[in-house]
Order: structure tokens, then sequence, then C-alpha cells
């Protein structure tokens, strides 16, 4: 079956300005989650949404930054007035649900990413 | 808060060799899972292998298996008879009792030599 899915796969961008990135989850899924990779390092949690609300935001480094998944399914991180450092790889990821306290794990499948680039 | 520590950046390991990548992590919770990906140059994440902290054997997957010492903090992955396909970059990442989100180490680059 399709994956994760991303687009675009590379998004070049001035400074100060807007972009949106997409993510298409596995169908079925209804845990979705963001992440960013900046260069030699691991990826960072941004914000997961259980169905359409977000569950957990505390990793959105500041206001500029917003996601919405207004049906369950596709997300949309949003990003405004851009700046160089937000130069990173934006990964998304979707699981079945949500893990619980004692339950077994519950495997996050990553998209390819979007490689954002702030000139 | 949890932390991920991978202290080796770069590693080689000779094709058919095992080779082991570490990973220590700090949390307070008692309930956690431990997860490993590997990140070809592609790109994308590929999960390899999971353990959760109330599992009392180490789990395996494949050549994969996961050195896991409670005590200690640790979960180290143990590739064995390494091939050449598996030059990537590797991460430790743990998911603690509360949130869902992986919060992950800085990651290995592994590189195997023919």
């Amino acid at each position: 079956g399709a994956g994760v899915s991303q687009t675009p796969s590379n998004k070049v961008t001035e400074k100060g300005k807007y972009v949106e990135l997409r993510c298409d989850p596995i169908s079925g899924h209804t845990a979705l989650y963001w992440y960013r990779q900046s260069l030699g390092q691991g990826p960072e949690f941004l914000i997961y949404f259980q169905g359409t609300g977000a569950a957990d935001d505390s990793g959105l480094p500041n206001d500029r930054f917003f996601a919405v998944r207004p049906e369950g399914s596709v997300s949309t991180l949003k990003i405004q007035r851009t700046e160089r450092g937000d130069s990173a790889v934006y990964l998304c990821a979707s699981s079945p649900g949500l893990a619980g306290v004692g339950s077994s794990y519950n495997e996050q499948f990553f998209g390819p990413g979007t490689r954002l680039t702030v000139l | 808060a949890q932390k991920i520590t991978q202290t080796q950046p770069g590693m080689f390991v000779q094709e058919k060799e095992a080779v082991t990548l570490d990973c220590t992590y700090d949390t307070s919770d008692q309930s956690y899972g431990l997860f490993w990906y590997k990140q070809p140059s592609s790109g994308e994440m590929i999960f390899l292998i999971y353990q959760g902290s109330y599992d009392e054997q180490n789990a395996t997957e494949g050549r994969y298996s996961l050195n896991f010492q409670k005590a200690r903090k640790s979960a180290n992955l143990v590739i064995s008879a390494s091939q050449l396909g598996d030059s990537a970059m590797y991460f430790c990442a743990m998911r603690d009792r509360a949130g869902n989100m992986l919060t992950f180490g800085g990651g290995t680059r592994l590189m195997v030599k023919p």
C-alpha cells in the first residue's frame, strides 16, 4: 500500500516568505506527527495530531509555525516570515493510533521529507 | 525530559562482520519504548527494531538485535553480518510514558567497507 507522502520534496524560498508543507498519511492512520531535522542532527519533534486536533504542539519553536489537519487526514505545516534558520528537512510520520501506557509500540511510519531552504 | 545520547558520530565495519552502535538514554519514567531507525542517503527513516521497557528479553529482528541493559539505561543496536547496504545513519529514539512523540539521538553514521 501507499506510504506517507510529502509535498513538495524540495522547497526553496526567500527570507520573509510564507510556505506550506503538506503531508498525506497512510490511509486509516489517526495519529500524525511532524518533525524537523537539521543538517547532521536527529529529528526533533514539532507537533502531533490525534484525528483533527493537535494533541501536543510543544515542539513548535515559535508562533511563526502552525499546523492543521482539518479533516483528520492530510496535514499542512505552515511557516510564516521564514528565516534562514528554518532551513531543514521537515519529516512527517503517521501511526495507526496513539500508544497508551503499558501498550506495545505503535510504530511511526515516516515520509520522505520536504527539504526547505530559506535563502 | 528525555534525552538520547549516541556517542559515536561515525563507525566503520568490515563487510560480514558484526557492529554495535551505542545508545544511552535518560528518563525518569518506568514505562517507555526504545526504537532504532535507519536513514539512508535517500533520507527516509526506516524502522528497524523496538524494545519496551518491561520486555524481559532483548528484541531481535533478523540481523538486528538490541542489547537492552535497563539498569545502565543503554539500548545498543547490534548488526550481525554487515552488508554494504547497511551503510547509513542510524538513530536511536525513545517514546516516553506520557507522550507519543519520539525523542531522537544525534545519530551514528555507519560505513561498511568491502
